[in-house]
């Protein structure tokens, strides 16, 4: 199975900062990784998928980057909504696999 | 508009069967582009994918290593939707479960069902 890091496991921001969360695969993906985020009571939300593509209606100020092992989720500026738990996801292969999260909580 | 709606008792006991069902509006269960899924998520498991089922001129099944030998997901093309069954339960199994649509095209998990907890416990 590949196995998925991030890092770092949470952070605390302040509204309109800047925010970046890095995602590790234990083996090449190529640009098969996506981003979900999670409020409490949830289920994940997609945010971007392979890589960087920005799913439709998700704010432009989400943006991913990245290919083969290293990967980014940037929020250019927090927003109150975005204080979430935040996913990455491989989809190269079966079994897909999730990162351990990232919760993002107000400093 | 595509949307998933769970089924499914929030209780089992121990040894017993774990029975969701998904039921989907806005897509096919037999749609050749995207595969139907189970994810389950737990505080010491995290996100787990399960297993899903697909149709590409005829059903086919993929499972997780972990849950193999006691998982089966069906589909329903006279209701369109589709079912996990988990045998053999136990307290490991207690987890917040989720269907989820996963397209082929763009190779992500894109519309989620609204989750049922499920607690294993006599």
């Amino acid at each position: 199975d590949i196995q998925m890091t991030q890092s770092p496991s949470s952070l605390s921001a302040s509204v309109g900062d800047r925010v970046t969360i890095t995602c590790r695969a234990s083996q090449s993906i190529s640009s098969y990784l996506n981003w979900y985020q999670q409020k409490p009571g949830k289920a994940p939300k997609l945010l971007i998928y392979t890589a960087s593509s920005l799913q439709s209606g998700v704010p432009s100020r989400f943006s991913g980057s990245g290919s083969g092992t290293d990967f980014t989720l940037t929020i250019s500026s927090l927003q109150p909504e975005d204080f979430a738990t935040y996913y990455c996801q491989q989809s190269y292969s079966i079994p897909f696999t999730f990162g351990p999260g990232t919760k993002v909580d107000i400093k | 508009q595509v949307q998933l709606q769970q089924s499914g008792p929030g209780l089992v006991k121990p040894s017993q069967t774990l029975s969701l069902t998904c039921a989907i509006s806005g897509d096919s269960v037999s749609s050749n582009s995207v595969a139907w899924n189970w994810i389950r998520q737990s505080p010491s498991r995290g996100l787990e994918w399960l297993g899903r089922t697909f149709y590409k001129s005829k059903f086919y099944n993929d499972y997780a290593v972990s849950v193999r030998s006691r998982i089966t997901i069906n589909p329903d093309t006279s209701k369109n939707q589709f079912s996990l069954q988990l045998n053999s339960v136990t307290p490991e199994d207690t987890a917040v479960y989720y269907c989820v649509r996963y397209s082929f095209s763009i190779r992500t998990m894109d519309v989620w069902g609204q989750g049922t907890t499920v607690t294993v416990s006599s």
